[in-house]
């Protein structure tokens, strides 16, 4: 089945630095990837779509450059949180969508990221 | 706008008990709708979807969940609770027009042995 890989798992980063998280789909082709947000013990919350080859559509109330998301291939989407600060801490996952599924609404998730920052 | 309730934050099982959990949506037309669980520090594994037909659908590990319109209800059981099936559950809808997936609160279950 189709498999989304997401790095890294885990990442702590001191404030003021940037850091970069990767979301590949392995065995299909996503035009289409999301970025999703999750505090502990809450749900996701949608923060972006990344659509391969142009610019990504952030939701309200996500700063985009803070968080740069960038589509460049069919099998990557990376999201880049620039100069993290503590508030920013949290669980980042991603999903593609694999076309090949039934009405187009198959969704993969990553095994998600928790960033860290001191 | 789409939303999902699931009314329930934390539910606490005996293994071999059966399982309900309550997920109730806002959407102007057919929804699709799905359930997801995760466990903690992963992602979202799907656990099934609906999108029209059978309103009864079946999912993996044993799971089922019933599409009622009447009740804008997509509730989630489990005839026997296993001790693995200690999660977060959450409970989302797809707008058609979007692609978008809009999750509820979540569900943590905990199994008592």
């Amino acid at each position: 089945g189709a498999v989304v890989s997401q790095h890294p798992s885990w990442v702590i980063c001191k404030s003021g630095t940037s850091v970069k998280i990767e979301c590949r789909s392995l065995d299909f082709q996503a035009t289409t990837m999301f970025w999703y947000r999750q505090f502990p013990k809450q749900s996701l919350m949608l923060m972006a779509t990344s659509n391969e080859g142009s610019k990504a559509t952030y939701e309200q109330g996500v700063e985009k450059d803070k968080f740069l998301i960038n589509h460049a291939s069919l099998t990557l989407s990376t999201l880049t949180v620039t100069s993290a600060h503590p508030e920013d801490s949290s669980f980042y996952i991603c999903s593609a969508r694999d076309p090949g599924t039934e009405a187009s609404w198959g969704y993969t998730f990553g095994s998600g990221t928790r960033l860290t920052v001191v | 706008a789409q939303s999902v309730t699931q009314p329930d934050i934390h539910i606490t099982v005996s293994e071999g008990a059966s399982l309900e959990l309550r997920c109730n949506y806002s959407y102007g037309a057919t929804p699709y709708l799905f359930w997801y669980v995760q466990s903690p520090g992963q992602g979202l594994q799907l656990l099934l979807k609906y999108f029209s037909g059978d309103t009864l659908v079946q999912g993996i590990k044993g799971f089922e969940a019933e599409f009622k319109r009447s009740q804008s209800s997509f509730n989630l059981r489990k005839p026997s609770v296993h001790w693995s099936d200690a999660a977060e559950y959450f409970c989302a809808v797809g707008a058609g027009n979007t692609d978008k997936l809009i999750f509820g609160t979540g569900t943590r279950l905990q199994v008592f042995p």
